[in-house]
């Protein structure tokens, strides 16, 4: 129930084309949903972040939309250019646990010039 | 400041050697974790620490050793380690549960070798 499943494992966009990552849950306790942005030899960064008492977040090119229902969000990626390509990875996080993060599978991103 | 600092980036090791790996933040987190990254995998938590107080410890074998000296820094003793230990090691940290921002800030990490 903790699981969080991320799709598709990786995704060949054109420069200025839509990037569209998926992830859905089914542990309902989860009350924050993180991406995060990894470059090879990096850390995780966070890119952008949602509640589930909000729809739609857009922070520049980057957005996420958040289904509670169906418990499913997703990242948009506006305009995707090459240095959009990374590996990103979706999270959930449940209130009061000290475990914190619980990570997708993670979706290498390649944006062709 | 905003950033997690680990040092020494890479570490190549032998499987008799003991070293360390260290992390530093002065963000004023009160929470610390130490995450293994596997190559194309997402990271997978080892230790946690809230309050300079090991909270977390996810069955990591005991060649792990976590030490939290105090609210800014972490450390990682590695001893006796196997071959299947190399990946990239992540320290993050973050308020803890309950406190806002929500997000964890991750260091750019060690990348261990062991031979």
């Amino acid at each position: 129930q903790q699981q969080v499943k991320q799709s598709p494992q990786s995704l060949i966009v054109q420069k200025g084309g839509i990037s569209i990552i998926n992830c859905a849950y089914e542990n309902t306790a989860f009350d924050y949903f993180p991406w995060y942005q990894q470059f090879p030899g990096k850390g995780p960064a966070l890119l952008i972040a949602i509640r589930p008492d909000v729809s739609e977040k857009k922070e520049g090119r980057f957005t996420i939309s958040f289904n509670k229902s169906a418990k499913q969000f997703s990242l948009h990626i506006m305009d995707s250019q090459p240095g959009d390509s990374a590996t990103y990875f979706c999270a959930a996080r449940v209130r009061g646990s000290a475990r914190q993060l619980t990570f997708g599978s993670g979706t290498q991103l390649t944006v062709l010039p | 400041d905003t950033e997690v600092t680990q040092t020494p980036k890479h570490l190549v090791m032998g499987m008799t050697n003991k070293k360390s790996l260290k992390c530093e933040q002065h963000m004023g987190h009160r929470a610390m974790y130490w995450y293994k990254q596997k190559a194309k995998k997402p990271p997978e938590l080892m230790f946690v620490y809230s309050y300079e107080k090991l909270s977390i410890n996810e069955s990591v074998p005991s060649r792990f050793s976590p030490e939290c000296p105090n609210s800014s820094l972490l450390n990682l003793h590695l001893h006796a380690l196997q071959p299947e230990d190399s990946a990239l090691y992540l320290c993050a940290s973050s308020h803890p549960s309950g406190g806002l921002p929500y997000g964890y800030t991750f260091g750019s990490g060690t990348r261990l070798t062991v031979v």
